[in-house]
């Protein structure tokens, strides 16, 4: 089984829509990030969270919002799907140790139509 | 905030050539440099990393050089395969904070 699990794999919505992507892991590790891939614009890192009761934002975080359920659980939410939010959605692990390391999930392709 | 530029953005090569990927940062401070490789259909992952207090690191046909003066970086690759093929991000990040990427360099090794 994958150390680091997204849901769904492909999901395609339509505008206005609320949509909620999730992420669970079995690395026992207390950072979690969510990146968003464009072709050509490289990994963009949305929100992270340190721990359970820490959330921040990156750099792209505007219409999105995220919720640490659990250690081992991390979504991300967008409240109101908008085109240009069509993307490729990773997440990923980190142990605070060696917080460079980063375990990725499979990926979420997301498409707003 | 840091700044990561890579290039090229793609390469193409015949098997059994050398590539190299190329990387700078813009903020002084930064000391973990690691790259990751990502396969068709799958999340990157780490391939090697290099700390600040290093030169040059070496892991079988891949190595990768940090020249801090200059602030850059780069991932050789060596008697190229075509497995080899997938995109290659650099990152940079300051201490134990974020990293931040570069925009990817897709590699294209023909048989």
């Amino acid at each position: 089984d994958a150390d680091v699990t997204q849901t769904p794999r492909n999901r395609i919505t339509k505008t206005g829509k609320r949509i909620m992507l999730e992420c669970s892991q079995t690395k026992g590790h207390d950072r979690m990030y969510w990146y968003r891939q464009d072709p050509g614009l490289g990994l963009r890192l949305i929100y992270y969270s340190f721990d359970v009761k820490d959330i921040n934002k990156g750099e792209i975080s505007d219409g999105y919002s995220v919720s640490r359920q659990a250690q081992a659980k991390f979504s991300l939410s967008l409240e109101s799907a908008i085109p240009n939010q069509t993307a490729l959605y990773f997440c990923a692990t980190s142990d605070p140790t060696r917080p460079w390391i980063l375990f990725f999930g499979s990926g979420t392709q997301l498409s707003v139509l | 905030g840091e700044n990561v530029e890579q290039h090229p953005s793609t390469l193409s090569v015949q098997e059994g050539d050398s590539a190299v990927i190329k990387c700078t940062y813009s903020d002084s401070a930064s000391n973990y440099f690691p790259w990751y490789k990502q396969e068709l259909g799958k999340g990157p992952q780490l391939i090697i990393d290099i700390r600040s207090n290093v030169g040059e690191k070496k892991d079988q046909r891949i190595a990768v050089t940090l020249n801090k003066t200059a602030k850059h970086f780069s991932l050789h690759i060596t008697e190229t395969q075509p497995e080899d093929s997938a995109v290659y991000f650099c990152a940079a990040s300051i201490g134990y904070s974020t990293l931040t990427f570069g925009k990817g360099t897709m590699l294209l090794v023909s048989p």
